[in-house]
């Protein structure tokens, strides 16, 4: 399976800031994914990053506040925007193997904290 | 709408026994389940998945059950260990193709008492 280099792995701000999160993979793929975890909560999808066109958003996220960037296969790019403190989440990045008895492979988190 | 649930947010099991996680669905498109544990400040780590055309899938000490016809799974383990320690979630998807989302359930903390 895939490796992910997630970065920062965490990060305190101000409110009004925005935080760039890089997630950088070991191999080629098609589509990688963003998610949140708030405090207590479970995993949500925040949108899905295809290279060379515009990522799409679920329901409840929108590009303003979310821009995302896939410039190559392996490399994409989270920005959280104009921050606030209900902005604070654990976020991380996925990317999928096909088949049965593979997982999907997650970066090991971003923990945001905005005060 | 919730369409993954895990209704125990927790669980105590005593070492060398069986850990039982489970975990409902309403969604019928769902037709891959995922378990994944996960320890604080790190990402969640893929244990074992199911494709809904099994009942059963096992690797090692894990071991996953579907009953689709009740859209309920469940995540054994046995033997427990103190490692295995964590929160559990479950997970779905309407393929196992790797380009799809999944939808996770709320997790468990399983807590191993030595």
């Amino acid at each position: 399976s895939a490796v992910i280099s997630q970065k920062p792995s965490r990060d305190i701000c101000q409110r009004g800031t925005s935080l760039t999160i890089q997630c950088q993979v070991d191999s080629q793929v098609t589509m990688m994914f963003w998610y949140r975890q708030q405090p207590g909560q479970s995993l949500t999808l925040i949108a899905t990053a295809n290279q060379g066109s515009e990522a799409t958003y679920e329901s409840g996220f929108v590009i303003d506040k979310f821009p995302i960037s896939r410039p190559n296969l392996t490399f994409s790019t989270l920005t959280v925007s104009n921050m606030s403190p209900e902005d604070s989440s654990i976020y991380l990045c996925s990317v999928g193997t096909p088949g049965e008895n593979y997982g999907y492979t997650f970066g090991s988190g971003t923990r945001l904290t905005v005060v | 709408d919730q369409q993954v649930k895990q209704n125990s947010p927790s669980l105590s099991v005593q070492e060398g026994r069986i850990s039982i996680l489970n975990c409902d669905y309403t969604n019928s498109m769902f037709d891959y389940f995922l378990w994944y544990k996960k320890y604080p400040a790190e990402g969640p780590t893929f244990l074992i998945s199911i494709s809904s055309i099994k009942d059963k899938n096992e690797d090692g000490r894990f071991t996953v059950f579907l009953n689709k016809s009740a859209k309920h799974l469940s995540l054994h383990i046995v033997p427990s260990q103190p490692g295995d320690s964590a929160v559990y979630f479950c997970a779905a998807s309407e393929t196992n193709f790797g380009n799809e989302k999944l939808t996770f359930g709320t997790g468990t903390r399983l807590t191993i008492i030595p």
